[in-house]
């Protein structure tokens, strides 16, 4: 069966600090990779998706990257946080050639950037 | 500009019925889904409707009108566990998801 892990589960971070986020998939080969953020009260925020290694698409321009080293291996990044970039991150993946797109979420990583 | 629009949060009582509603607007349509989300947790999917007309499953069932952009997620005989918050996405013509806030479901005894 296909599991998805992420972490650190919990991280506070100062402004200014770099940020790792890692996210792998297992059980199924060549997923769509997403990382979401979650703000309370609003809806999930699609920050960027992956259909391949290397293959990296924004949706939202910020101080964040995303990188794909390998098939199954998700990375969200920031060389310096801001204070905006506290939220709930998710990690999320989804297979290929299917009739609809559901999608499978890690179990969430909560930043506080102070 | 897209948008989704569902309840903040609803409250019901044990053994009852609710009905969240959905309300949509977006750049086409591929499909809407369901999603419960637990506090602190991950999204779990629950429902997926590209039709008109009900889809059941189990105690839960999820209706679409897509000539209203509408739909609702009906929970039946409601357990304390159903204490969640329901999201409501819909997938649009570039097969994006577009995310409502959700809906905060509290179950009284």
């Amino acid at each position: 069966s296909q599991t998805i892990h992420q972490w650190p589960a919990t991280l506070v971070q100062p402004v200014g600090s770099p940020l790792s986020l890692e996210c792998t998939v297992e059980g199924t080969s060549n997923p769509n990779l997403y990382w979401y953020r979650q703000a309370a009260g609003r809806g999930l925020q699609l920050l960027f998706y992956s259909v391949g290694i290397g293959q990296i698409s924004s949706e939202v321009p910020q101080n964040l990257s995303a990188s794909r080293p390998q098939d199954r291996q998700f990375i969200l990044s920031s060389k310096k946080l801001l204070l905006s970039d506290s939220g709930f991150y998710l990690c999320a993946w989804s297979e290929k050639n299917r009739d609809f797109g559901e999608l499978f979420f890690g179990e969430g990583s909560r930043l506080t950037v102070l | 500009g897209q948008n989704i629009d569902q309840p903040t949060e609803m409250t019901a009582t044990e053994g009852a019925i609710v009905q969240i509603n959905c309300t949509y607007q977006t750049s086409g349509f591929n499909g809407l889904f369901w999603y419960q989300q637990h506090a602190g947790e991950a999204p779990t999917f629950l429902s997926y409707n590209v039709l008109d007309g009900l889809e059941e499953k189990g105690r839960f069932s999820s209706f679409l009108s897509r000539s209203k952009g509408y739909s609702y997620l009906l929970l039946k005989e409601l357990q304390m566990k159903d204490s969640a918050s329901y999201l409501c996405a819909v997938m649009d013509s570039n097969y994006q998801l577009i995310w409502g806030a959700g809906t905060k479901l509290i179950i009284k005894p």
